[in-house]
């Protein structure tokens, strides 16, 4: 089984900042297999990047994704307040997908 | 429009069977796979395990397998999760969702079925 490990726990920013989340697969992730999801209290996950920097459908341009092998990141340029909230990575090299433990985005 | 529309919350006592579902629309039900995700209270995502209606083909995460049944009626468009004994460890958030492929990004997500199991 692939382990995703996500880094900070929690991130707390201000408005219009720029948010840096890692992910760190405990094997190279194959074709970049890396997705990312945003989930806000209540709701269902939500799409936003796929293979590693792909933008999912009606995403803005403010999210981009990068890396290869292990060392994966989820980079917001500039916060939104609806961008506050929970951020999970996904790995689906191996027909056992796993998730990360999310990384909180808060408002400081 | 794609739509996966899941069944409204459950509160169960333990030793109780359960079968919640995902009703799906907007696209062929017999040509994606359909999976499901648990979230415990508080806590992050776990994958469950998929099916492929086309042909009932069903993988389970080895954490779940065993311990749910995954199914789906190609005739009513509809995914199924199942339970034959719940266990209070088994309240959480369940969601199903459309992956891309057998092993894929999540496109599209259910809203989500609440099951509480408390004697």
């Amino acid at each position: 089984e692939i382990v995703l490990t996500q880094s900070p726990g929690t991130l707390s920013l201000s408005p219009g900042e720029r948010a840096t989340l890692s992910c760190r697969a405990s094997q190279s992730l194959s074709s970049s297999y890396l997705a990312w999801y945003q989930q806000k209290p209540g709701q269902a996950p939500r799409l936003l990047l796929y293979g590693t920097s792909s933008r999912a459908t009606g995403i803005p341009d403010r999210f981009s994704g990068s890396g290869s092998g292990t060392d994966f990141t989820l980079t917001i340029s500039k916060l939104e307040p609806e961008d506050f909230a929970v951020y999970y990575c996904q790995q689906y090299g191996s027909s056992l997908l796993t998730f990360g433990g999310g990384t909180k985005v808060e408002i400081k | 429009e794609v739509q996966l529309v899941q069944s409204g919350a459950e509160v169960k006592k333990p030793g109780e069977s359960l079968k919640i579902s995902c009703k799906i629309s907007g696209y062929s039900f017999t040509t994606y796979w359909i999976g499901w995700v648990r979230q415990m209270p508080g806590k992050g995502l776990e994958w469950m395990g998929v099916i492929y209606p086309g042909d009932s083909d069903t993988r389970y995460s080895p954490s779940f397998q065993g311990q749910v049944t995954i199914s789906a009626d190609k005739s009513i468009s509809t995914a199924y999760l199942q339970w034959s004994s719940l266990k209070a460890s088994d309240t959480a958030m369940y969601y199903c969702a459309r992956p891309r492929a057998v092993a894929g990004p999540l496109d599209y997500w259910g809203q989500g079925t609440l099951v509480t199991v408390s004697s």
